[in-house]
């Protein structure tokens, strides 16, 4: 079973508009925690957001905000104020794992396109 | 503030050569952990080292096999190499904390073209 699910393979936003990109995990662990990534064109990966599966508030970082329902297991990513350089590939991940040992898994992602 | 380096950032081999990737981690962190991405699809966990140890292993192929050094540095070697093998390989580090708050950073990655 999937572990990470990316419902959206792609996403058009017009500039400036908000978006969600959703996001749902499977895990039975107790600690885990909840990343996205962005992957432009070029390549590289780049760190946006964390959650901890203990953090009572949604994660904050500029204008990337973390959704985090844990009942529903969904950690949605909400970009507010697109600009066209938001236009990647997003990636969810979590990490799960005790006693020293994680494992990081990643979903298919979603591509995000933002139009002028 | 220091990244995660790899080298080299570009690499061509042909079917059934060798090739060695490496990592540099963010200075202080103590975890290194290699992806591999193939074209279109998701970063898939090969192996993990922490403190010099391996912590974890994913999908890594026998022929692959990698180390941490003492100076934290890691290198992915990859033998006998496939066209299957073309992808983008990350590196990533992070720092272990008791809190579970860890989070990795990648490197810019190595894209390896196996002709």
């Amino acid at each position: 079973a999937q572990k990470i699910t990316q419902t959206q393979p792609g996403m058009f936003v017009q500039e400036k508009e908000a978006v969600t990109l959703d996001c749902t995990y499977d895990t039975s662990d107790p600690s885990y925690g909840l990343f996205w990534y962005k992957q432009p064109s070029s390549g590289e990966m780049i760190f946006l957001i964390y959650q901890g599966s203990y953090d009572q508030q949604n994660a904050t970082e500029g204008r990337y905000s973390l959704n985090f329902q844990k009942a529903r297991k969904s950690a949605n990513l909400v970009i507010s104020a697109s600009q066209l350089g938001d236009s990647a590939m997003y990636f969810c991940a979590m990490r799960e794992g005790l006693g020293g040992t994680y494992k990081y898994i990643f979903g298919t992602g979603t591509r995000l396109k933002v139009l002028a | 503030a220091a990244g995660v380096i790899q080298s080299p950032r570009h690499l061509i081999k042909e079917k059934r050569e060798t090739a060695t990737l490496k990592c540099y981690p963010i200075p202080r962190h103590d975890t290194v952990y290699w992806y591999q991405q193939g074209p279109g699809q998701d970063p898939q966990f090969l192996i993990s080292f922490y403190e010099k140890m391996q912590s974890d292993k994913g999908s890594i192929p026998d022929r692959f096999s990698a180390q941490q050094f003492s100076d934290y540095h890691s290198e992915l070697n990859m033998s006998s190499l496939e066209l299957g093998d073309s992808a983008l390989y990350f590196c990533a580090s992070s720092l272990r904390t008791s809190g579970g708050a860890e989070t990795q950073y990648f490197g810019p990655g190595t894209r390896l073209l196996v002709l």
